[in-house]
């Protein structure tokens, strides 16, 4: 089973602070996709990635793939309340199954 | 229509119920996935259906039964469980069970079992 480490667990920071969260693993993934959930919902999907280096931008949020596949980030400038959320990075492994292996997740609060 | 949609929001049921959740798609993705979540944990997986056909059963207790009755459609019927299965129940579906496999999730069922 490939593992994808995230981390921090939880973070709390103001209204304005720039924060990133790392998704981290030992082995390949073909892809990775980062999710926002709120209390109560479903996972919304923010972005995927595929290729090794990419960058995304979507508005203050900024993802990146890291070069040999394994590892991933996602960088929030001037964090607003309405970014307070459950972060999740799901991949999907390089070889064999194709489902999705989640990360524990980052809970982020910001606070106004 | 880009969204999964799940029904109902709540349920509450005793041990001795049968229930049954619902989720629908309108996206011609033909894969769709159960997933179970406890309170600050990721999404389990539970089941997946390729092409109406069920793929993967994730050693789920024979308590919950899929059923995928077309391509869009995707129920989960309920019978006899314990306290310990209340969580968030969440549906989701991608084109297929394969590839970057991007999977868009459903608002879940919140299941509480008294």
């Amino acid at each position: 089973t490939q593992l994808l480490e995230q981390s921090p667990q939880f973070l709390s920071i103001q209204e304005g602070e720039n924060l990133t969260v790392y998704c981290n693993s030992s082995s390949v993934f073909s892809s990775l996709q980062w999710y926002r959930q709120e209390p109560g919902e479903g996972p919304v999907l923010l972005v995927t990635v595929v290729t090794g280096g990419e960058v995304k931008k979507l508005k203050r949020l900024t993802f990146q793939f890291g070069d040999a596949r394994k590892d991933s980030s996602l960088h929030i400038t001037a964090a607003q309340p309405g970014d307070t959320g459950l972060y999740l990075c799901a991949g999907v492994p390089g070889a064999g199954s194709y489902q999705l292996t989640f990360g524990k997740g980052t809970k982020l609060s910001v606070i106004p | 229509d880009t969204e999964v949609t799940q029904t109902p929001k709540h349920l509450v049921m005793g041990m001795t119920n049968k229930k049954s959740l619902k989720c629908e798609q309108h996206m011609g993705h033909r894969a769709m996935y159960w997933y179970k979540q406890k309170a600050k944990k990721p999404p389990e997986l539970m089941f997946v259906y390729s092409y109406e056909k069920l793929s993967i059963n994730e050693s789920v207790p024979s308590r919950f039964s899929p059923e995928c009755p077309n391509s869009s459609l995707l129920n989960l019927h309920l019978h006899a469980l314990q306290p310990e299965d209340s969580a968030l129940y969440l549906c989701a579906s991608s084109l297929s069970a394969s590839g970057y496999n991007e999977q868009f999730f459903g608002p879940g069922t919140r299941l509480t079992v008294l």
